[in-house]
């Protein structure tokens, strides 16, 4: 069983360039996190999807920052007109359909974005 | 709001040496509490968590019990290995609402032959 894939794992952007960042979550796992880390820092939760639906954004920039989770394929992280301040390595995680009971959140390798 | 504390970095150990990286939280209700940890260049993974007070999680030789008294959960190792050195975070989470976890900053353990 696959473990949660990212793509790119590295990423260099100019800045005012766009950067796409892709996360396949593993197999049966509907839900999905995305988390930025700053260097030297712990991570920051950024926003939580499911298919088709953001269900919590409060971590994301107000501006720039955008994510989706579509009915098919990977979920996206879009950061549009990037400054060297975007520079991280963004993580995601997923997890299956939350229950209520313990659950568990597998992360992928990340992708480190450079911005230059 | 909820947030979690982690002794500060960097920690450096001899082989064999026993470790304890303290953690503390803030939360309210019942959170769920974990150790992630982060190899050079990868992502995170499980280490151990514990879902209730007095819990206890275990793996790979590692231990942390949940204190709601103390609201902490200091992990600790009788024997460390150099394979053990890596970044260790401590997170929380609720069950309630959009289950986000909350990480503390990091500690960097070094393991010296």
């Amino acid at each position: 069983n696959a473990g949660v894939m990212q793509n790119p794992r590295h990423l260099v952007r100019r800045r005012g360039q766009e950067a796409r960042l892709r996360c396949s979550p593993m197999k049966g796992h509907s839900h999905v996190y995305w988390y930025r880390q700053l260097p030297e820092e712990g991570l920051k939760f950024m926003v939580y999807l499911q298919k088709e639906n953001i269900i919590d954004e409060s971590g994301m920039p107000k501006e720039r920052f955008s994510a989706e989770f579509p009915k098919e394929g990977p979920s996206i992280l879009r950061i549009q007109q990037v400054v060297r301040g975007d520079s991280a390595a963004y993580f995601c995680a997923s997890s299956l359909p939350l229950t209520g009971a313990s659950y568990e959140q597998y992360f992928g390798p990340g992708t480190r974005l450079t911005v230059t | 709001g909820n947030s979690v504390t982690q002794m500060e970095g960097p920690v450096t150990l001899s082989e064999e040496a026993f470790l304890t990286i303290n953690c503390t939280y803030t939360a309210t209700g019942y959170p769920s509490l974990f150790w992630y940890v982060q190899y050079p260049g990868e992502g995170l993974q499980l280490l151990l968590k514990a879902t209730k007070a007095d819990d206890k999680g275990s793996n790979k030789g590692f231990e942390a019990t949940y204190r709601k008294e103390t609201t902490s959960f200091h992990l600790e190792k009788g024997s460390v290995q150099v394979s053990d050195s890596a970044v260790y975070f401590c997170a929380l989470t609720h069950i309630q609402g959009a289950q986000k976890l909350v990480f503390g900053q990091g500690t960097r353990l070094t393991i010296n032959p």
